[in-house]
């Protein structure tokens, strides 16, 4: 079945960067856009942006900009979220997400980011 | 890009009817087609309950309905049951070709 694994848990000192994947499987990878979503303790989901797996096109919310970076690797159905110049504010659990026209399915178990000097 | 605005909690009693709603702006609801719900139990990974407003992927409760109307998405779960007790969140992509959350409501079955 469809599946998305995502990279453990990661903690980074303020100002630093930290990269996270998903590895998909159970289905055609360069098929389906892949978006990221996050969620800071006791908070709501907010959606970081989205790569298109096909020609590596990348679409980011705009308070991200600048600070993101979203790639992907066809030969090993994995996508990539770098976020940069962490700040506490940035301590959450970053989701994987599958797009199939207009849903988000499946998710990635999700990978908690922490921000602590 | 502000949240979909959804109201903090919405409660009810078993068997009960509850609507949570979705409102935003005509730019914030950029096509029909991708007006999606999600339904997150505490510490678990949100799942879809509907996608294209009022679509229900298989393996989801009938008593889990979408409807839209002008700038407001709505979510109805109809025979309000223990299990529903979650947060929901609605989800819409923009005229900026980008997506964007609600503010995500706590259900609360009494």
């Amino acid at each position: 079945q469809e599946r998305l694994v995502q990279s453990g848990a990661e903690v980074e000192n303020p100002g630093a960067s930290v990269k996270v994947s998903c590895k998909a499987s159970g289905y055609s990878f360069t098929n389906y856009n892949m978006h990221w979503v996050r969620q800071a303790p006791g908070q709501g989901l907010e959606w970081v942006g989205r790569v298109i797996p096909r020609g590596g096109g990348t679409t980011y919310a705009q308070k991200f900009q600048g600070r993101v970076t979203m790639t992907r690797d066809t030969s090993t159905s994995t996508v990539y979220m770098e976020l940069s110049s962490l700040r506490s504010e940035d301590t959450a659990v970053y989701y994987c997400a599958r797009g199939d026209f207009g849903k988000l399915d499946p998710w990635g178990q999700g990978t908690l980011v922490t921000v602590s000097s | 890009q502000s949240a979909l605005t959804q109201p903090a909690s919405v409660s009810g009693s078993p068997g009960q009817s509850i609507t949570i709603s979705c409102t935003g702006t005509s730019s914030d609801f950029g096509d029909d087609n991708y007006v999606s719900w999600y339904q997150q139990h505490p510490d678990k990974t949100p799942k879809v309950i509907i996608f294209g407003v009022s679509n229900r992927p298989s393996g989801v409760s009938d008593r889990f309905s979408g409807s839209k109307s002008g700038n407001t998405a709505s979510l109805t779960i109809s025979g309000l049951q223990a299990e529903d007790e979650a947060d929901y969140y609605c989800c819409s992509y923009t005229t900026s070709n980008i997506y964007v959350f609600g503010t995500g409501t706590k259900v609360t079955v009494l």
